[in-house]
């Protein structure tokens, strides 16, 4: 059956360096989508992705954050300058049709960032 | 705006048992409503849904109702096993024209002992 991939599965990094999480969404899928989820809190939606620009985007996605689907495989999610309040679990998930209804969303095992 | 609560956990229970975790919801027009579970070291995977009032969703022995009046979406299985322990999340999307943001619960962890 067909999964979305992440990685890395962890990822340590200093505080103020850029970080880059990876994706590898479901082949067909056309809606992109990146949640986080801080210990112990609820998941929280970051953005969505549509037909190559962002649809959506939370109050947490600051101008540090930025998405990017550099080719017809991957979505990356990259932090510029990581804040020890940056530290979650990164998830990535896809669609395939419009998700304004009831369509699936399909997620992957997520990236856990740690910031130090 | 939208949200989801669900009730605290952890939730423990012996092999059998009745399981139900509430889920109420405040989101203005019609929703739809989802459970996903998250197995230990694993990624959201999604158990079922309901797209209207009154809706049942099923999947692998649990269940779910849409319930407009109550705003509710409590998840229900009649006998639980020990490979249902993971973590239950509630969620939403608002009706239909948006961009597929899902609105989660903070989520219920569920162990069962055997």
């Amino acid at each position: 059956e067909p999964e979305v991939t992440q990685t890395p599965s962890h990822q340590v990094t200093q505080m103020g360096q850029e970080v880059i999480l990876r994706c590898v969404p479901i082949s067909n899928h056309l809606y992109f989508y990146w949640y986080r989820q801080i210990l112990g809190q609820k998941v929280e939606f970051l953005v969505s992705f549509y037909n190559n620009e962002i649809s959506e985007k939370s109050e947490i996605f600051d101008d540090q954050f930025s998405v990017e689907r550099p080719d017809g495989s991957n979505f990356t999610l990259k932090i510029r300058s990581t804040k020890l309040e940056d530290s979650a679990m990164y998830f990535c998930a896809s669609s395939f049709r419009d998700p304004g209804g009831s369509d699936t969303q399909y997620f992957g095992p997520g990236t856990r960032l740690t910031v130090l | 705006g939208d949200s989801v609560t669900q009730m605290e956990g952890p939730v423990t229970l012996s092999e059998e048992a009745f399981l139900t975790i509430n889920c109420t919801y405040t989101a203005t027009g019609y929703p739809s409503l989802f459970w996903y579970v998250q197995y230990p070291g694993e990624g959201l995977q999604l158990l079922l849904k309901a797209t209207k009032a009154d809706d049942k969703g099923s999947n692998k022995g649990f269940e779910a109702t849409y319930r407009k009046e109550t705003t509710s979406f409590h998840l229900e299985k009649g006998s639980v096993q020990v490979s249902d322990s993971a973590v239950y999340f509630c969620a939403l999307i608002h009706g239909s024209g948006n961009t597929g943001k899902l609105i989660f619960g903070q989520g219920t962890t569920l162990q069962v002992k055997p």
